[in-house]
């Protein structure tokens, strides 16, 4: 099992709907939670972070984190052209504090 | 503006030949992390390093050193380049404890090695 997973994609929704991008990772002593965007030919840029269990919002986007189902996702509300991009989940393991970079969902928002 | 600066964003070298990738930020970070994005792969470590003069393997480290003098720089050195390092390499800084996730990244370094 990887330490950290996400569906690769594509995933395609279209402008103005909900795009839900989710993550589930294996250490269930992992404290802190990231979500990353990168566009292509770009680097990666922290869009999001969440420590507690629950729903933490930042304008459209929300990231949520279930610690018993070892499951973070990240909801984009009224999705738009300029969100397609890839997404990636970063997990700060319990034990080391190593970061583990998921390898990404890339999410396409048709117009 | 906070800003991670790496030196190059596109170079070509022949296998054999020392590369150096070096990365500046001015945020007073204490750590700074270099990691190669190869397609299929996502990012991987290479090196981290939470000091000056401190330094730690990461997930990658054969093929690779790398030199922290000065808190502000880190640098990556290939000393003998092989075509199988030819890879997108991102250098990023965070500051220390619960913030160590929330990484600034550079532009990106492209290598070809022919």
């Amino acid at each position: 099992q990887k330490e950290v997973e996400q569906n690769s994609g594509p995933l395609s929704v279209p402008e103005g709907a909900i795009a839900s991008l989710n993550c589930t990772y294996s250490d269930r002593g992992s404290q802190s939670f990231f979500w990353y965007r990168q566009y292509s030919g770009k680097s990666p840029e922290l869009i999001m972070f969440i420590y507690s269990n629950g729903d933490k919002e930042d304008g459209r986007f929300t990231a949520q984190l279930n610690k018993a189902s070892q499951y973070v996702s990240l909801l984009i509300r009224d999705s738009q052209p300029s969100d397609s991009a890839t997404y990636l989940c970063v997990i700060q393991g319990g034990a080391t504090n190593k970061l583990i970079f998921g390898t990404g969902t890339l999410l396409a928002v048709q117009p | 503006d906070v800003k991670v600066t790496q030196s190059s964003r596109y170079l070509v070298k022949r296998t054999g030949e020392k590369v150096f990738l070096e990365c500046v930020q001015d945020m007073d970070h204490e750590n700074m992390f270099w990691y190669r994005q190869d397609p299929g792969l996502g990012l991987r470590l290479i090196y981290f390093s939470y000091d000056v003069k401190m330094k730690e393997k990461g997930d990658i480290p054969e093929g690779y050193s790398v030199s922290r003098e000065k808190k502000e720089r880190f640098s990556l050195i290939l000393e003998s380049a092989s075509t199988n390092q030819t890879s997108m390499y991102l250098c990023a800084s965070s500051l220390s404890g619960a913030q160590i996730g929330e990484l600034f990244f550079g532009e990106g370094s492209r290598l070809t090695v022919l």
